[in-house]
């Protein structure tokens, strides 16, 4: 499986905008960039996902690099909710769905 | 109740005894995954099942065993626990190709 690479923590001041990266450099074209986050004593739960182009939901966004080989979560006003640590996973397209977790990002928000 | 429980939330148990956790989920998921979180080590998937009666083995399926005669039941044993698997232990299920929704966790502790 292709490996992601994540700064091991990270700060940020609340109400501030908060982008968060990840490199991919391996990445295969049928592999989907997911984002998870798990909040402190909780089970993760998903963000965001996207193949190539930019995604937005209500929770966050994803920028992807044009080669791919990069990508980005932004949250856009971060809260003290949001201190959480977010795994960035590639996970294959027609394959049996499983996910392997990295070390992902520690998020500091400082109030 | 809707989604996906775990029990027990806690359980503490003597090394060499049999331990059962459950993990049940009521959105008829194909997939079901467990998962133990030890600290240092991040989320690393035991085991997984893609439909009633079939399961494969994650990263670290040693000293495990499941089974999935149903498909919103996933149940985990440890068949003679030992102290290094003292964790905590998620389950989480999916649809094909979306993504993994997890349960609240039991936390394990093996004396």
């Amino acid at each position: 499986d292709a490996k992601t690479t994540q700064p091991n923590s990270m700060e940020s001041n609340e109400e501030e905008p908060v982008h968060l990266p990840c490199n991919h450099s391996t990445i295969s074209g049928t592999d989907y960039i997911h984002w998870y986050r798990q909040l402190p004593s909780q089970g993760p739960e998903y963000v965001i996902h996207g193949l190539t182009s930019n995604v937005n939901n209500r929770m966050a966004s994803l920028a992807i690099a044009e080669d791919r080989k990069s990508s980005t979560l932004i949250l856009h006003r971060a809260t003290l909710r949001d201190a959480a640590v977010y795994y960035c996973i590639l996970r294959a397209r027609n394959r049996d769905d499983k996910i392997i977790f990295g070390k992902g990002t520690r998020l500091h928000i400082l109030p | 109740d809707a989604g996906i429980t775990q029990s027990p939330r806690y359980k503490i148990t003597e090394t060499g005894r049999q331990v059962t956790l459950m993990c049940h989920q009521t959105w008829s998921h194909s997939y079901m995954f467990w998962y133990r979180q030890d600290l240092g080590h991040g989320l690393r998937l035991i085991y997984y099942s893609a439909a009633a009666d079939i399961t494969d083995k994650g990263e670290v399926p040693d000293g495990y065993v499941v089974s999935r005669s149903k498909t919103e039941n996933f149940p985990l044993t440890l068949e003679s626990a030992t102290r290094s698997q003292t964790s905590v232990y998620f389950c989480a299920s999916s649809v094909s190709g979306r993504e993994q929704f997890f349960g609240p966790g039991t936390r394990l502790t093996v004396l």
